[in-house]
């Protein structure tokens, strides 16, 4: 079955620590998007990637950085320097991301919390 | 600046009856998308319905249909024959030719929640 699927499901950042957000897809997808979801909130975007090798930034890009080393994976790093990072993260792929009617596709979350 | 407005934080709806959930919208460009998803409780964004800026009817997939009003700038979302998992968050959201990335634009979402 094609689709995205995001790893962990549940992930605690120790204070200073990094940590990565895993987002694979199987669909052929061009574009692959982060988006953060706080409580009671829409998503925001992150950054995303249009195409291997190439990473834009998105609205709060402060704090996170990316990777798009193959056309599947979209790697989210959470960084120590971002001082509030509690929230849900949701990873995003759709065909080619230069179309009105491009569908985003979601996979189902990874939660993070500080501890 | 874009924007989208959900102005009902939460809806009840009996089951098997009809229900509308509201969305406006605020752009300047000419061009642009307006789509609907569904979050259950798990947290996964399903797709429910898209619609053109310049598409002439509205855009319907099953029991979902949109509500364009374009003059209006709005973008409602039709549930015929609510179903009891029919309950969890609804977000509207858009995308526009001038959209980085072809991002789209969430609004803060709509609770619903379906009485049997």
């Amino acid at each position: 079955d094609g689709g995205i699927t995001q790893s962990p499901k549940y992930l605690f950042r120790k204070e200073g620590q990094n940590v990565t957000l895993s987002c694979e897809q199987n669909l052929n997808h061009d574009a692959m998007y982060w988006y953060r979801q706080d409580p009671g909130q829409g998503l925001r975007l992150i950054y995303y990637s249009q195409i291997v090798n190439d990473f834009q930034k998105g609205d709060i890009a402060e704090g996170y950085s990316v990777s798009r080393e193959k056309k599947e994976s979209f790697p989210l790093t959470v960084t120590s320097a971002q001082k509030n990072p509690t929230a849900f993260y949701l990873c995003a792929s759709t065909t080619r991301g230069r179309g009105l009617g491009d569908i985003q596709y979601f996979g189902a979350g990874t939660r993070l919390s500080v501890l | 600046a874009q924007k989208i407005t959900q102005t009902q934080p939460g809806m009840f709806v009996q089951e098997k009856e009809a229900v509308t959930l509201d969305c406006t919208y605020d752009t300047s460009d000419p061009s642009y998308g307006l789509f609907w998803y569904k979050q259950p409780s798990s947290g996964e964004m399903i797709f429910l319905i898209y619609q053109g800026s310049y598409d002439q009817q509205n855009a319907t997939e099953g029991r979902y249909s949109l509500n364009f009003q374009k003059a209006r700038k709005s973008a409602n979302l039709v549930i015929s024959a609510s179903q009891l998992g029919d309950s969890a968050m609804y977000f509207c959201a858009m995308s526009s030719f001038y959209n980085q990335g072809g991002k789209l634009i969430f609004g803060q979402g709509t609770e619903l929640s379906v009485k049997p």
